[in-house]
């Protein structure tokens, strides 16, 4: 069974940073495309970032570019979202998705969030 | 950038009635879209794939239809679990993958 338990997100300061965990079970993160999905308090899915099967393959949203970064570590079957010079318009329940396959970015599970909050 | 519009916004319908939401894209996705379900305080759901695929797990009563740039689901007979936001979402033009603002469903 997949499942997806994403962790790290909490209270931090504008100008700080933060890392996101998502332990992966059930696949490895070698097999298929993972992604980051955020939702602000109220508002609609926005898409964060992507690293694919293989990691030679990575995007992100123009609105994060240069401020966050996507990774993996294979070992513990797990993805990362490195977040820094975080805004108060970050304030988001990060999600992280699985791909159907090889970057077809068909979210095919999600997991249940982790909520980032960017405050003073 | 594609861009999805969903109408309505909200939709106001008795269980049992026949809803029908909307998705337009800015520009054709060919049938590369998908709908997400997401009930309040839950993560979203994938139901419908490639316009028209029922995800696994997804009843009958879901689907899909529509190509290029109109896309439509329908639940035929709302249960009282449909009452929830539906998200569309493009995967062909990509980056950026893009999301459409979602349309709620409600309880008339």
């Amino acid at each position: 069974e997949v499942q997806l338990l994403e962790s790290g997100g909490t209270l931090v300061q504008p100008g700080g940073s933060l890392r996101l965990s998502c332990a992966a079970s059930g696949f490895t993160l070698t097999s298929d495309a993972m992604s980051w999905v955020r939702q602000a308090p109220g508002k609609g899915l926005e898409w964060v970032s992507t690293i694919s099967a293989t990691g030679t393959i990575i995007h992100y949203a123009d609105s994060v570019k240069g401020r966050f970064t996507i990774s993996r570590d294979t070992y513990k079957n797990t993805l990362y979202l490195q977040m820094n010079s975080l805004r108060s318009e970050d304030t988001a329940l990060y999600y992280c998705t699985k791909a159907r396959g090889e970057l077809d970015m068909i979210l095919e599970y999600w997991g249940q969030g982790t909520l980032a909050t960017v405050s003073s | 950038e594609i861009v999805l519009t969903q109408f309505p916004a909200t939709l106001s319908l008795s269980p049992g009635e026949r809803a029908t939401l909307s998705c337009r894209a800015s520009q054709s996705v060919s049938n590369y879209l998908a709908w997400y379900q997401q009930k309040p305080g839950q993560a979203p759901r994938l139901l419908i794939y490639d316009a028209s695929n029922r995800a696994t797990g997804i009843p009958a009563r879901f689907s899909g239809s529509g190509s290029g740039t109109d896309f439509t689901l329908t639940i035929s007979s709302l249960e009282p679990e449909d009452f929830a936001v539906y998200y569309c979402q493009q995967r062909v033009h990509w980056p950026p993958l893009t999301f459409g603002g979602g349309t709620k469903v409600e309880i008339k």
